[in-house]
């Protein structure tokens, strides 16, 4: 168990650029899940994959932001046209399901986030 | 909709003493579990506890315990002995009883343990 890894641990960019963030679950998990941490709040959930397949979205992943797991290991979350409000912390978690909610330490492994600064 | 509320945004504790952390929650559903997880400065979130609502008995973790009130939608938790390395952020969380297994967190509480 090498945990989750997220790539790069922290990026800064121009409001409009495009930034893409990647997530490593640990190699069991079949579900990958990636979450919103702005400065002083609690994350919020952005959206989950079973495999490759993405099988909820939250409103708060508006059209320009795409995530995807094409073979059902890594996901890259991609922010479009990127804006201030964009800043925040993605955090990326990971669980086997098929074992059930409570098979690991941590229910959801969580991986140490990629810190995205909008200027 | 599910909401979690942390009204303390900050709390300190002396090293050794004892401190309790709150958390609100609202829901309309049955089956649900509650957590509370730790993360500390710039560091992943771990799980400190588990509660499942269905459980009267209040989960225990070491020097960590819960007082789950369920009528009361209340789900506090108790740092007994406090570490220095307890000094992190703390997240109470909501998951519905379903296969999603998505969280929904509260704001934080930040806690200072001072030596």
């Amino acid at each position: 168990d090498t945990g989750v890894s997220q790539d790069p641990r922290h990026k800064i960019t121009k409001r409009g650029q495009n930034v893409t963030f990647r997530c490593d679950p640990i190699s069991e998990h079949n579900r990958l899940y990636w979450y919103r941490q702005t400065l002083g709040q609690g994350p919020e959930f952005l959206t989950y994959f079973q495999n490759e397949a993405q099988l909820e979205k939250s409103r708060l992943l508006s059209d320009r932001f795409s995530a995807e797991r094409p073979k059902g290991s890594f996901s890259t979350l991609e922010i479009q046209r990127t804006e201030q409000g964009d800043s925040a912390m993605y955090l990326c978690a990971s669980h086997n399901s098929e074992r059930g909610l409570f098979s690991g330490a941590n229910v959801l492994t969580f991986g140490a986030g990629s810190r995205l600064t909008v200027l | 909709a599910q909401t979690v509320t942390q009204s303390q945004p900050e709390m300190s504790v002396q090293e050794a003493e004892t401190v309790t952390l709150s958390c609100t929650y609202d829901t309309s559903e049955n089956n649900y579990y509650l957590f509370w997880y730790k993360q500390p400065p710039s560091r992943q979130m771990i799980l400190v506890i588990r509660q499942e609502a269905y459980k009267q008995q209040n989960a225990t973790e070491n020097r960590f315990s819960v007082n789950f009130q369920k009528a009361a939608k209340s789900f506090s938790l108790k740092i007994s002995d406090s570490q220095l390395g307890d000094t992190a952020m703390y997240f109470c969380a909501f998951m519905k009883g379903d296969s999603s297994y998505t969280l929904i967190f509260g704001s934080g509480t930040r806690l200072l343990v001072r030596p």
